[in-house]
């Protein structure tokens, strides 16, 4: 399958902007998600785009596409502590999601 | 009703158990999905069902059987399991196989 990567780890201070990137390899996606997985939860979709959009607003969170670089990124606005949790992105390939490595976001008081 | 329905939420059993994991939906999606998850990784698809047929079957050992009874029930029946079978297992809907997938809470699974 494809290779779908995120950097490991992320750390915040409480109020400041978090960004999460993710770095895809099938440009032939047609979308492109960001999930949540907080401790012994499940996923918990956050928002997604369409592959022939630039950029997403929902609220506090911001996606942008460079599909010429296949970069995506998810910006989220005013970290709070309730944000801390393991963010995965995901890339939809025909039927099927490939998930990327998650990306642990840790936001400190 | 929006969500997606796990039970049990923690399974324990040893190698020589059968036992069953159930997922419910209430959503009218038609296509259904099981994941497993280990601890800090993705979750890696396994099985997905598309209007109550299996269509999808990633290489799953045959000790791990999927049953789709109707389009709103999922089930995952386990049999002569492994140590390393030990994750989170994860199911998901969507309205069709193509569309977005929500997930449900999840059952931790423990093989002694």
């Amino acid at each position: 399958g494809e290779d779908v990567e995120q950097s490991l780890f992320l750390s915040v201070r409480e109020g400041d902007s978090s960004v999460i990137n993710c770095t895809y390899t099938d440009s032939s996606s047609t979308y492109l998600y960001w999930y949540k997985q907080e401790p012994g939860a499940g996923l918990q979709l956050l928002t997604y785009i369409f592959s022939n959009m630039d950029m997403k607003q929902d609220q506090r969170l911001t996606v942008l596409l460079n599909k010429k670089d296949k970069h995506l990124s998810l910006r989220i606005a005013d970290t709070q502590t309730g944000d801390s949790a393991i963010y995965f992105c995901a890339e939809r390939g025909g039927n099927k999601l490939t998930f990327g490595t998650g990306t642990q976001l840790k936001v400190e008081l | 009703d929006t969500e997606v329905t796990q039970t049990p939420k923690h399974l324990v059993m040893g190698m020589t158990n059968k036992k069953s994991l159930k997922c419910e939906q209430h959503m009218g999606h038609r296509a259904m999905y099981w994941y497993k998850q280990k601890a800090k990784k993705p979750p890696e698809l396994m099985f997905v069902y598309s209007y109550e047929k299996l269509s999808i079957n990633e290489s799953v050992p045959s000790r791990f059987s999927p049953e789709c009874p109707n389009s709103s029930l999922l089930n995952l029946h386990l049999h002569a399991l492994q140590p390393e079978d030990s994750a989170l297992y994860l199911c998901a809907s969507s309205q069709d196989r193509w569309g977005e997938q929500f997930f449900g809470p999840g059952t931790r699974l423990t093989v002694l």
